[in-house]
């Protein structure tokens, strides 16, 4: 079975600064997605980024970026110049193609972001 | 676009009793995805439809089930319900075709007392 493992429940980080999330995962697959989610206090999920694994090339989108270690089947989430708004609980979040709609989620990392 | 919309937002039900939650997905969207979320056990996935159809199944007792309509929209249903049922459900929908996003309903808070 696939299992997501996110080692932080809480990180903190300073306005402006850099703050990176770690996410560990297990599979047998070889084709499959990796996301990052985050979920504010309001609670809508929103999918921040994602990476195919087929894609050696890290995923960026904005101040966010992942680095995607297949071999070891790490996937962290770095965030530049860190918000006010980018307080939230962080999912890490696996899909294989061979388990349609079904995404297994790690057990989330809270982000403080002090000002 | 309008996003994934989830009613009713809240509820607050007696044990034994059951409680029907909807979901309507982007327009577009055909496969349609529901969580289970509670601060002891995470996010859990509990089934997921497709030109409704169920294609794929989390590990929750015959008391949960749900069903998908033409229009893609999808309900969830939990009989007998027990006080563990307490949650917030995530209806997520994805285009389902090269393409496996998955968009978040705001959720249904469940309360059951």
């Amino acid at each position: 079975a696939q299992t997501v493992t996110q080692s932080q429940p809480e990180m903190s980080v300073q306005e402006a600064e850099t703050v990176t999330l770690s996410c560990t995962y297990d599979t047998s697959e070889s084709d499959y997605y990796l996301f990052w989610y985050k979920q504010p206090p309001s609670r809508q999920m929103i999918l921040v980024i994602r990476q195919e694994a087929y894609k050696q090339q890290n995923a960026t989108e904005n101040r966010f970026s992942v680095n995607f270690q297949k071999a070891a089947k790490s996937f962290s989430l770095k965030i530049s110049d860190s918000q006010l708004g980018d307080a939230a609980m962080y999912f890490c979040a696996y899909w294989a193609n061979t388990n349609a709609g079904k995404s297994t989620f790690g057990d989330g990392t809270t982000l403080t972001v002090k000002p | 676009k309008a996003g994934v919309t989830q009613t009713p937002r809240y509820l607050i039900k007696t044990r034994g009793q059951q409680v029907t939650l909807s979901c309507s997905p982007i327009s577009g969207h055909r496969s349609v995805s529901w969580y289970q979320q509670t601060p002891g056990q995470g996010l859990q996935f509990l089934f997921e439809y497709f030109s409704e159809t169920q294609r794929n199944k989390g590990n929750f007792p015959g008391r949960f089930s749900g069903r998908q309509f033409s229009n893609s929209r999808s309900e969830m249903n939990v009989s007998t319900l027990e006080l563990g049922d307490s949650a917030l459900y995530l209806c997520a929908s994805s285009l389902a075709v090269g393409t496996y996003e998955q968009y978040f309903g705001p959720g249904t808070r469940l309360t059951v007392t």
